[in-house]
């Protein structure tokens, strides 16, 4: 299976910090990279697909970039609602995995 | 509305069954595969399996650590999609959220709409 490692685990930022989130493939997989938010008792929410295509109805200051084995999720200005966790996934090649995953706290 | 609404999740001893069920409503259920993911409580994400339409053969598809013991239906008629989970262990203790397959014919390659889980607990 191919293994997805996100950097950082966690970090705390203020009400509109810039927020930088990577995600490392253990090989290239193009660009099949997902990012999902996930709020606390919630279900996950897909916001990019295709490693930067913005899913419909999520806010623009969300973008994706990267393909091969690096890439980035970048929070432009962040809001309050905007604390979560953020999953990458890979759908490259069965099975799909995700990332361990990163908590945006406030600080 | 587009919606999934998982059911069936509860307290089960180890080695019992379980079925869980996904009901599907406000799109074309049969035109898309249906996946099953889970979550253990504080930790990541863990695809399950997944049941590809009938128009690729309604074929299934799982993750090593529950291949053998869950099976994964659909009902098209009903716009309902199960997992049944036999054998279960305390490490089967998870959420499990049924999703509807983005794009990616036979491959998913995304996964847009997610039910809000069931919680499954396996313990003595």
């Amino acid at each position: 299976d191919i293994q997805m490692t996100q950097s950082p685990s966690s970090l705390s930022a203020s009400v509109g910090d810039r927020v930088t989130i990577t995600c490392r493939a253990s090989q290239s997989i193009t660009t099949y990279l997902n990012w999902y938010q996930q709020r606390p008792g919630k279900a996950p929410k897909l916001l990019i697909y295709g490693a930067s295509t913005l899913q419909s109805g999520v806010p623009s200051r969300f973008s994706g970039s990267g393909s091969g084995t690096d890439f980035t999720l970048t929070i432009s200005s962040l809001l309050t609602e905007d604390f979560a966790a953020y999953y990458c996934q890979q759908t490259y090649s069965p099975p799909p995995t995700f990332g361990q995953g990163t908590k945006v706290e406030i600080k | 509305e587009v919606q999934l609404v998982e059911s069936g999740g509860g307290l089960v001893q180890p080695g019992r069954p379980l079925r869980l069920s996904c009901t599907a409503s406000g799109f074309s259920f049969g035109d898309y595969a249906m996946n099953w993911f889970r979550q253990a409580p504080g930790k990541g994400l863990e695809w399950v399996g997944i049941i590809r339409s009938k128009a690729y053969g309604g074929t299934t598809e799982y993750a090593a650590s529950v291949k053998g013991r869950f099976i994964i239906s659909r009902d098209d008629s009903k716009s309902i999609a199960y997992l049944q989970m036999n054998s279960l262990n305390t490490e089967d203790t998870a959420m499990y959220y049924c999703t509807r397959t983005y794009y990616g014919d036979y491959v998913p390659r995304a996964f847009d709409i997610w039910g809000q889980g069931t919680m499954v607990t396996v313990s003595s």
